[in-house]
């Protein structure tokens, strides 16, 4: 069974912080994809980024980095500088490639980021 | 392009009734999911469907069903409401669906209490 973790249920910083949210993941697949879903306090999921098993190469988006290690089965988050705007709950998931677990996505508790003034 | 519209956005019933949620995915999606967020259990996946057949579950009750329409529209239906079935009832579409495609993209949700 696949399982994602997200240790820290809340962050409060202060604005302009670098923050740094943590996912770490289990699943016997080798092939699977890990994706960063950003949920504001409208309700809707906004997808991020989506990463495949077979691609360690770390990615930066603007303010955006993410940090992938198969070694330790993590896919961290930083937001440099971060902003009042970046506040919401970001949700780390998981989808592996095969038979009926095909079609759905596993998530983690999510983490709340408050980005105080 | 629209979005996915989840309707409608907020619905209040009483035990013991029964609920229809609707979602249309984005035009030319075929592949469309449902999930549920509760504060205590977070998102759990209902189910898939893609091309009006069902092609994964989660581990619901049989009072949780769906289905899809052939222009890709869905609705998810419970039955014998519980208190413990309100949540945040989340829809994504997709192109394809699963893990092979880019990204899930996901409605506003529909926000179900039972009374």
């Amino acid at each position: 069974a696949q399982k994602v973790t997200q240790a820290q249920t809340e962050i409060s910083v202060v604005e302009k912080e670098d923050v740094t949210l943590d996912c770490v993941y289990e699943t016997r697949d080798t092939t699977y994809y890990l994706f960063w879903y950003k949920q504001p306090p409208s309700g809707e999921l906004v997808f991020l980024i989506r990463r495949n098993s077979f691609d360690e190469q770390n990615e930066i988006s603007g303010r955006y980095s993410w940090n992938f290690q198969k070694s330790t089965s993590s896919f961290n988050f930083t937001i440099t500088a971060s902003q009042v705007v970046d506040s919401a709950v970001y949700f780390c998931a998981l989808s592996i490639n095969s038979g009926g677990s095909n079609y759905k996505l596993t998530f983690g508790k999510g983490t709340l980021l408050t980005v105080n003034p | 392009k629209a979005g996915v519209t989840q309707t409608p956005r907020y619905l209040i019933k009483t035990r013991g009734q029964q609920v229809t949620l609707s979602c249309s995915p984005i035009s030319g999606h075929r592949s469309v999911s449902w999930y549920q967020q509760t504060p205590g259990q977070g998102l759990q996946f209902l189910f898939e469907y893609f091309s009006e057949t069902q092609r994964n579950k989660g581990n619901f009750p049989g009072r949780f069903s769906g289905r899809q329409f052939s222009n890709s529209r869905s609705e998810m239906n419970v039955s014998t409401l519980e208190l413990g079935d309100s949540a945040l009832y989340l829809c994504a579409s997709s192109s394809v669906g699963g893990a092979l495609n880019y990204g899930y993209t996901f409605g506003s949700g529909t926000r179900l209490t039972v009374v």
